[in-house]
Formats: C-alpha cells, sequence, structure tokens
C-alpha cells in the first residue's frame, strides 16, 4: 500500500519558467511534510517542510501548499533553473506517533530546459 | 568530515553471501535511518534508531535483513544470504530527532550477481 504517491514519474519545463510538483497521500495522520532533491549518484537533500498547521511554506524559489482535505501537497519551483533538474521526493511523516518515520514518495524527475 | 558517510560506496557480491554496509552519522545526531532505493522505484523506508530507544524495525523486507547501531554513533546493515532482489542503493541518513530535517549520506550500491 503506497501511502504517498507522486503520479507523475517526469516533468520537463523550460528555463524561467513554474514548475510544479504533485504528491498525494493516504494517510490522514500524517502531519509533518518534506520535499527533498536528489542529484545522480548522490544522497537525498532537504529542500523544504511544511506541517499539518500550515497550508503554505516559501523559502526563496521553493514554495510547498498543503490541502489537507485533499490529502495533497504540492511544490512550485519559481523560476525554474536548469540546476533544479533533479528527482524530486516528498515524504510524509505522522509525528504524534513519536517514531518520526518517514515515507517516501516514488519521485519525480524534473528537467528543466534551457 | 561534516556530512553523513556511507562504506562502501559500491559493493558486487554473489548471491547467497552476507554483506556488511556502514553509516557514520553526523556528530551529535540521535536519530539514524536506513533506506533503501530499487532502479526506478522510491526511498523505502527500513529501519530507524532514536536515541536510546528500541528501533523501529517496521521495514525491514525480511529476517535477513539486520541493523545495529553502537550509540549514537556508526551504525551497521547486514544482510544475510544475499538475493538478486536486494541489488539496491542502500541510504543512511541522521538527524537531531524529531520531525528535523534529515541528512543523507551517499549511499551504497549493492550489487547481487
Amino acid at each position: 500500500d503506497q501511502q504517498v504517491k507522486q503520479n507523475s514519474p517526469s516533468l520537463s519545463v523550460q528555463e524561467g519558467r513554474i514548475s510544479i510538483l504533485n504528491c498525494d497521500y493516504t494517510n490522514s495522520m500524517f502531519d509533518y511534510f518534506l520535499w527533498y532533491k536528489k542529484y545522480p549518484a548522490e544522497g537525498p537533500t532537504f529542500l523544504i517542510s511544511i506541517s499539518s498547521i500550515k497550508d503554505k511554506n516559501e523559502d526563496g524559489r521553493f514554495t510547498v501548499f498543503l490541502n489537507k482535505s485533499a490529502k495533497h501537497l504540492s511544490l512550485h519551483i519559481v523560476p525554474s533553473q536548469p540546476g533544479d533538474s533533479a528527482v524530486y521526493f516528498c515524504a510524509a511523516s505522522r509525528t504524534t506517533s513519536g517514531t518520526y518515520k518517514y515515507i517516501f514518495g516514488t519521485g519525480t524527475r524534473l528537467k528543466v530546459l534551457a | 568530515g561534516a556530512g553523513v558517510s556511507q562504506s562502501p560506496s559500491n559493493k558486487v557480491t554473489e548471491k547467497g553471501k552476507d554483506v556488511e554496509l556502514r553509516c557514520d552519522p553526523i556528530s551529535g545526531h540521535t536519530a539514524l535511518y536506513w533506506y533503501r532505493q530499487s532502479l526506478g522505484q522510491g526511498l523505502e523506508f527500513l529501519i530507524y534508531f532514536q536515541g536510546n530507544s528500541a528501533p523501529d524495525k517496521s521495514g525491514l523486507p525480511s529476517d535477513r535483513f539486520s541493523a545495529e547501531r553502537t550509540g549514537e554513533s556508526v551504525s551497521t546493515l547486514t544482510i544475510q544470504r544475499t538475493q538478486q532482489e536486494d541489488s539496491a542503493v542502500y541510504l543512511c541518513a541522521s538527524s537531531f530527532g524529531g520531525p528535523d530535517t534529515q541528512y543523507f549520506g551517499p549511499g551504497t550500491r549493492l550489487t547481487v550477481l
């Protein structure tokens, strides 16, 4: 049972335009969400997080939106740059369980075209 | 170094052999995680250590998999009697615990022939 889903395996965007990466989850108990970026042959690196008490968090070019009723979050990158080309993973956790175990999605490969 | 390190970076083994993968977390990080990423798949949670608490082993796929952690330092992931389906990149991450950001190592690519 895939509790965190990224239904788009890949996305291509022109440089300077907006990239929107989507993530859906099934467990309504998840209350903390993160996005990670991964380059080939490297470990994932943290991008941005959001708690379920918020519906938006912004950090520079990156904004994460959370729609709890739809169990959906999205990552917006504006403007997109060629260096943003990577695989993006969303992850979710139920922090009230005390274990802080993260469930990751399958990733979306973003390609930003120059 | 300041980051999470893992060794070896690559491991090729024959089916049926045991392997040990090592993770050195960031100093001071109380939480340590193991994940694996199979070809074309996402990150699959394996095990989570938090301080002196009993580890969360709920992600280990079979009893051939085990992990140990010495205090709040090094961790080893052991796979016994390896199978071809164990081939994957094994990633370790550490954090200060709680919902804090996890910092990942570069991973160990395991190939079982």
